[in-house]
C-alpha cells in the first residue's frame, strides 16, 4: 500500500453515462495528479492540482472534468465517453514536485 | 520528438546477472529523474529518485544520471525473478510536467 487509493477499482460504463473517480492519498502531500495509462503508449499526465489549485490541464477534453475539493482528495468525472477512452486511470500524489507515488488506478472500460 | 525514450525491450538476464536500463530525454532543463516498476496489472511503484549527475546507489539499484548526455540509468545486480516487470523512467521539468518513458520489459531467467 502507497498510501494512495483509489475507486472503483473497474469500472464499466456506457457512453451516455456519467460516472466518477475518486482518489484519496493519506501521505500529508500537496500534488495530485491523474494519468492516463493505455496499451503500448507511455503514461498521460491528465491534471495537476498543487494545495487544491489546477496547475495543468494537458488539453484534456472536457468529457473528462477533475475537482480537488482538498489537498486529500481528488475526483475525475466522467460523462459521454468514447471506447477510446477505455484505459487505467492513475492517481498520483507528492510533495511539490517530488517523488510520485500511484494509487491501484481504475480500470475503465467504455462500451 | 519523444520526451522520454526507453527501448522496449523485452530484455532478457539470467538469474544473478546485471540489467542495464536506459533511457534518454529531450528537455535539458530537466530537473529530477525518476524510476518505477510496473508489474502486469499494477500500478507503478517509486524505485529510485536522482537529481544531480553521478551515481546513486540502493540495496541492489543503482541509478546513474548524465545531464551533458541527458541520459540516465538503472542497473540491477544480483537480479532475481521477482525483478522481471516494466521499468518506467520519469523525467520533470522545472513545472508541474511529468514525462514517462513507454518502459522496458525485464525478465529475469532462474
Amino acid at each position: 500500500e502507497t498510501g494512495v487509493t483509489q475507486t472503483p477499482r473497474h469500472l464499466v460504463m456506457g457512453m451516455t453515462n456519467k460516472k466518477s473517480l475518486k482518489c484519496e492519498q493519506h501521505l500529508g502531500h500537496n500534488a495530485m495528479y491523474w494519468y492516463k495509462q493505455s496499451a503500448k503508449k507511455p503514461l498521460e499526465l491528465m491534471f495537476v492540482y498543487n494545495f487544491k489549485e489546477q496547475t495543468e490541464n494537458n488539453s484534456v477534453p472536457s468529457r473528462f472534468s477533475p475537482e480537488c475539493p482538498n489537498s486529500s482528495h481528488l475526483f475525475l468525472h466522467l460523462h459521454t465517453l468514447q471506447p477510446e477512452d477505455s484505459a487505467l486511470y492513475l492517481c498520483a500524489s507528492s510533495f511539490r514536485q517530488g517523488m510520485q507515488f500511484f494509487g491501484p488506478g481504475t480500470r475503465l472500460t467504455v462500451l | 520528438q519523444k520526451e522520454v525514450e526507453q527501448n522496449s525491450g523485452p530484455l532478457s538476464v539470467p538469474e544473478g546477472a546485471i540489467a542495464s536500463l536506459n533511457c534518454t530525454y529531450s528537455d535539458r532543463v530537466s530537473q529530477s529523474f525518476f524510476w518505477y516498476r510496473q508489474y502486469s496489472g499494477k500500478s507503478p511503484e517509486l524505485i529510485m529518485s536522482i537529481y544531480s549527475n553521478g551515481d546513486k546507489e540502493d540495496g541492489r539499484f543503482t541509478a546513474q544520471l548524465n545531464k551533458a548526455s541527458q541520459y540516465v540509468s538503472l542497473l540491477i545486480r544480483d537480479s532475481q525473478p521477482s525483478d522481471s516487470a516494466t521499468y518506467l523512467c520519469a523525467v520533470n521539468n522545472t513545472g508541474n510536467q511529468f514525462y514517462f518513458g513507454t518502459g522496458t520489459s525485464l525478465t529475469v531467467i532462474p
